[in-house]
């Protein structure tokens, strides 16, 4: 139990449905995370939200929509997914937002896997 | 921009005997640097960090990791393996900014052999 807990742990979706990812951390933390795993390629930085704003969307298509409306919880909203979206979807918490705590490590959740068909 | 390359995809050894996994670095300014590890259906778990200070840095579930400046490299190293290590490691590096934001390599399958 890292703290961090990720819902659902498995989505199945088709191309034109609509869905969200939830993510919810208990740990006191003002940041938050979405990476992307995919199979033999780098976890992939989403999206970082710091003190409930986001500080970094990284060229991620729009139909992926964060939204964090408290520090505790932290949204992937999905619409008109394509097969290659399918993915292992890790939310991450840590404590550090503007101003400084920023050597502490990331806590991650169990992670959402996402199949589109 | 901050990188990190791990140059094995998978690394076999027999329990018992020590086990690395390889990472280097690339980086502008002190690297914080980073070991996570990934057991089968799980999320990642943080296994130690380089901050500062001595080489060698000592983390969770008997895992070590030596940071050599002149290499670049940050090695994972382990005296005797476990059946129960075989996972997804990844090395890390913090990209800098105002928030924990690391940049991951693409992982390295440790698998032990009893």
């Amino acid at each position: 139990e890292t703290g961090v807990t990720q819902t659902p742990r498995h989505l199945v979706m088709g191309m034109t449905n609509k869905k969200s990812l939830k993510c919810e951390q208990h740990l006191g933390h003002n940041a938050m995370y979405w990476y992307k795993q995919s199979a033999k390629k780098p976890l992939e930085l989403m999206f970082v939200y710091s003190l409930e704003e986001r500080v970094e969307n990284n060229s991620v298509p729009s139909r992926f929509s964060p939204e964090c409306p408290n520090s505790s919880h932290l949204f992937l909203h999905l619409h008109t997914l394509q097969p290659e979206d399918s993915a292992l979807y890790l939310c991450a918490s840590s404590q550090g937002g503007t101003g400084g705590g920023v050597t502490g490590e990331l806590f991650f959740g169990e992670g959402s896997r996402l199949t589109v068909l | 921009a901050q990188s990190v390359a791990q140059p094995e995809d998978q690394v076999n050894v027999a329990e018992g005997n020590p086990l690395t996994v390889k990472c280097t670095y690339s980086v502008s300014g002190n690297p914080y640097l980073f070991w996570y590890v990934q057991y089968p259906n799980r999320g990642l778990q943080f296994l130690l960090k380089y901050i500062t200070g001595d080489n060698l840095v000592k983390g969770s579930y008997g895992f070590e990791a030596e940071f050599n400046k002149s290499q670049t490299s940050f090695h994972l190293k382990k005296p005797s393996a476990l059946v129960s290590d075989s996972a997804l490691y990844f090395c890390a590096v913090r990209d800098g900014g105002a928030t924990n934001k690391l940049i991951f390599g693409t992982g390295t399958l440790l698998a032990v052999q009893p």
